[in-house]
This record gives C-alpha cells, structure tokens and sequence, in this order.
C-alpha cells in the first residue's frame, strides 16, 4: 500500500490561511469516510485534529477545518498562529484492511 | 483520563525479538480496536498493525506481517507487540493509539502514548 501524498511543507504568516492536501486512490481516501488529520510537534506523540474526514475533536480549535473530494482530502488552517507550526499527517483505512499514512507536511509559519 | 503507556524498547541486535506492552487506562480497554503506530528517526508515521477490542481480529501491515504479533489481556488492560526477526529498518519509536471509534475500520487514533524506542543495530 503506497502511502498517501502529501506536500513536503508549507508555509504561512500569522493570520494567514493554508490547505494541505492529502491525495491517494479510490481504494483509500476515495473509497472511504475515514480520514484522519494529526498534528505532531518536534518530540511529541500526534494529537489528532480531524476524524472522519471533517469531525473536530472535542478541544480542537475551529481553526481547523477538512474536507474531502475524490481522491483527495484537505486540511485547511485558519488565522495562523505560531503553535501551528509542526508536522501534518493524514491517513485512512484501505480496501485490503490496512491503514496508510501520508509521508507528513511540514508547516512553517513565518 | 485516558492513559497508554509503552515499555519495553531498547537496543538490540538483528535477528533478535522484543516484546512491547501498551498499559492502558481511563477507559473500557475491551471495547476499543488498538493500534501501534511507528516512526523512524526523521521519517512519518507508518501503521504497523491493529487488534479488535475483542482480540479476535488482527491485521498487519505487509512489512511487518509473519514477523510481528499483536495481542491484548483484557484482564490486564494491556496490549502488546512481539517483534521477531528484527531488522535494522524496525528502528523506530513505537506508538500504541486508542481508537476514537470501536470499530477497526475506522482509524482515527484519538489517544497515543508517549512511544518507546526501538534500536535495531549491530
């Protein structure tokens, strides 16, 4: 199962806005409502921010919002802030009952 | 409040095993798929393998498959990872995740643990 495509990084300024995409086939993000979003800071373990392609945990900020179409699912942070700054990786199940990762986004905010 | 704790990483040499255990508390440990989740030093996150909340089902990842073992003690509030025949592409820290749903085949990790380190290294 290859895994999932992601942009390498991605930057904004405070109060800025940006998406990342997460694009895989139909036999992962395309053919199933189970995709996740995590944030992941240097040295910690992930915090998920997105299940099931737009649901917010309890205690996410609104800031953060997901979607999905065909292939691909996007993340899309609002109003930047410098606590946003970290890693993001999405994943979802798969058609042989698997689990696949995106290779992780990293956001700079400048 | 819920709680993963991992043990039982370390150094070791190929070819060898190690046994991870995940102590989980703050919630009803049977009704919840669990999962290990990995990280390579610098690398992503790769899903390793995944248990039912009843333990009778198992799934795995292909690079891992007929070399790891996942099981769970409900009695215990444990789950574990045997790992065999390591390889130094094994290194990694290891995560266990608590499911936000029961269900396996919906995999958000809604609480990880802290990770353990694994070194596979001669």
């Amino acid at each position: 199962q290859s895994a999932l495509t992601q942009p390498a990084s991605v930057s904004g300024s405070p109060g800025q806005s940006i998406t990342i995409s997460c694009t895989g086939t139909s036999s992962d993000v395309g053919g199933y409502d189970t995709v996740s979003w995590y944030q992941q800071h240097p040295g910690k373990a992930p915090k998920l921010i997105i299940y099931e392609v737009t649901n917010r945990p309890s205690g996410v900020s609104s800031r953060f919002s997901a979607s999905k179409s065909g292939n691909t699912a996007s993340l899309t942070i609002s109003g930047l802030q410098p606590e946003d700054d970290a890693d993001y990786y999405c994943n979802s199940y798969t058609s042989t009952s698997s689990v696949v990762f995106g290779g992780g986004t990293k956001l700079t905010v400048l | 409040e819920v709680q993963l704790l991992e043990s039982g990483g370390g150094l070791l040499q190929p070819g060898g095993s190690l046994r991870l255990s995940c102590a989980a508390s703050g919630f009803t440990f049977s009704t919840y798929a669990m999962s290990w989740v990995r990280q390579a030093p610098g690398k992503g996150l790769e899903w390793v393998s995944t248990i039912s909340g009843s333990g009778g089902s198992t799934y795995y990842a292909d690079s891992v498959k007929g070399r790891f073992t996942i099981s769970r003690d409900k009695s215990k509030n444990m789950l574990d990872l045997q790992m065999n025949s390591l390889r130094a592409e094994d290194t990694a820290v290891y995560y266990c995740a608590k499911h936000y749903y029961m269900a396996v085949n919906h995999p958000s990790f809604e609480y990880w643990g802290q990770g353990t380190l694994v070194t596979v290294s001669s």
